[in-house]
């Protein structure tokens, strides 16, 4: 089946420094990437809609300064939390949809855990 | 905006045994898709069951199957022949149309046990 992959899976930074998560489509284009945050026993909230060659779309509430979404290419959107402090300490999990796939089908990526020091 | 409600923050089951979760959702679209997740403690999501919402049938995989009641806005997951490995978060969300961005309910812990 279709694979999206996140990297890293455990990221600890320093509060202030800023750090990339990477989502990638492996075996499909995506032309559409979604963003979701995931508390510690909490459900996952939409962050934002990351749109291959556009800007991102972001959800009520989410700082787009500081959560920066690049979608680069048909198979990469990147997350990068700017400025980072413990507060956006969470599990960060992206989604995907095959361009080419009529309907409804998403992949999720195995997420990846952001922890500021 | 779209809600999605799931009243259970925990259930339990016997294995072997039969389980509901419910759910309950609102939107004003007449063209959706509704879903069901589980989330095991790898946190990787996983799709159980999925429904469109133009579809009266109730979709079924397996040992999983859904009551979808489109007037009353409720889709509950019935898990038949319940076994350790079915012991995970089980997330409700809705999608509208084919736009493919999820919004999830609450999450229902379930706990299966011997």
């Amino acid at each position: 089946g279709a694979v999206v992959s996140q990297h890293p899976s455990w990221v600890i930074c320093k509060s202030g420094t800023s750090v990339k998560i990477e989502c990638r489509s492996l075996d499909f284009q995506a032309t559409t990437m979604f963003w979701y945050r995931q508390f510690p026993k909490q459900s996952l909230m939409l962050m934002a809609t990351s749109n291959e060659g556009s800007k991102a779309t972001y959800e009520q509430g989410v700082e787009k300064d500081k959560f920066l979404i690049n979608h680069a290419s048909l198979t990469l959107s990147t997350l990068t939390v700017t400025s980072a402090h413990p507060e956006d300490s969470s599990f960060y999990i992206c989604s995907a949809r095959p361009t080419a796939t009529l309907g409804n089908t998403i992949y999720f990526g195995e997420g990846s855990w952001l922890t500021v020091v | 905006a779209q809600t999605v409600t799931q009243s259970q923050p925990e259930m339990s089951v016997q294995e072997a045994e039969t389980v509901t979760l419910s759910c309950t959702y609102d939107t004003s679209e007449s063209d959706y898709y509704l879903f069901w997740y589980k989330q095991p403690p790898s946190r990787q999501m996983i799709l159980v069951i999925r429904q469109e919402a133009y579809k009266q049938q109730n979709a079924t995989e397996n040992r999983f199957s859904v009551n979808f009641q489109k007037a009353a806005k409720s889709f509950s997951l019935k898990i038949s022949d319940s076994q350790l490995g079915d012991a995970a978060m089980y997330f409700c969300a809705y999608s509208p149309g084919t736009a493919s961005k999820l919004t999830f309910g609450t999450g229902t812990r379930l706990q299966v046990t011997l």
